[in-house]
């Protein structure tokens, strides 16, 4: 059973475009986190949110953690190609657990 | 290296042969975690160590597996009599704590390949 669903799981865009990508479980996390990885290479963190509803913004991309901490979205204004690759979610319930992982929304951006 | 190290990048086996795959975390760093990544997909947690805590071992597929951190540092993940669905990348991370709103530091990865 997949704890984190996400979606969608591939996507292709031109340089320029808007788009949005989604973590979503019934289950309630203390925390999430949103990674990049790119290929031959481990995921890099890129935002960890901690509070239902939080927003947090890192330049072209904003991360939202849902009101109930069961969901999130990022969304990237103005994809550059260097935003290609596998964009992956993980969250734990309770502290002292290991993370657990979405399986990923794969993201081309081409010029 | 400042980063998490682990070898061999790449190894190609036969099937029912015994693999150890090694992975050297950022100095300091309490916890450590291994992962499985099949081609294109998400991670698949493995084993989590924390401490002098007894490790999380329930990711861990089968019997075949094992996993262990001698003194508190380096890892090693053994897979006995290897089968070709045992074929991923096995990705190693570290963290200052087991606390999850910390960041998760990753190696690059070992490669396995079971003819």
């Amino acid at each position: 059973t997949q704890l984190l669903e996400q979606s969608p799981q591939f996507l292709s865009i031109q340089e320029g475009e808007n788009l949005t990508v989604y973590c979503n479980s019934s289950s309630v996390f203390s925390s999430l986190q949103w990674y990049r990885q790119e290929p031959g290479e481990g995921p890099v963190l890129l935002v960890t949110v901690v509070t239902g509803g939080e927003v947090k913004k890192l330049k072209r991309l904003t991360f939202q953690f849902g009101d109930a901490r069961k969901d999130s979205s990022l969304h990237i204004t103005a994809a550059q190609p260097g935003d290609t690759g596998l964009y992956l979610c993980a969250g734990d319930r309770n502290s002292g657990y290991a993370l657990n992982f979405g399986k990923g929304t794969s993201l081309l951006v081409t010029p | 290296g400042a980063g998490v190290s682990q070898s061999p990048s790449n190894k190609v086996t036969e099937k029912g042969k015994d693999v150890e795959l090694r992975c050297d975390p950022i100095s300091g760093h309490t916890a450590l975690y291994w992962y499985r990544q099949s081609l294109g997909q998400g991670l698949e947690f493995l084993i989590y160590f924390q401490g002098n805590s007894a490790p999380d071992k329930s990711g861990l597929p089968s019997d075949r597996f094992s996993a262990e951190r001698t003194g508190g540092s380096v890892s090693t993940l053994t897979i006995q009599r290897t089968q070709q669905e045992d074929s991923a990348v096995y990705l190693c991370a570290s963290s200052w704590t087991g606390a999850n709103t910390g960041e998760l530091f990753f190696g690059e990865g070992s490669r396995l390949t079971v003819l």
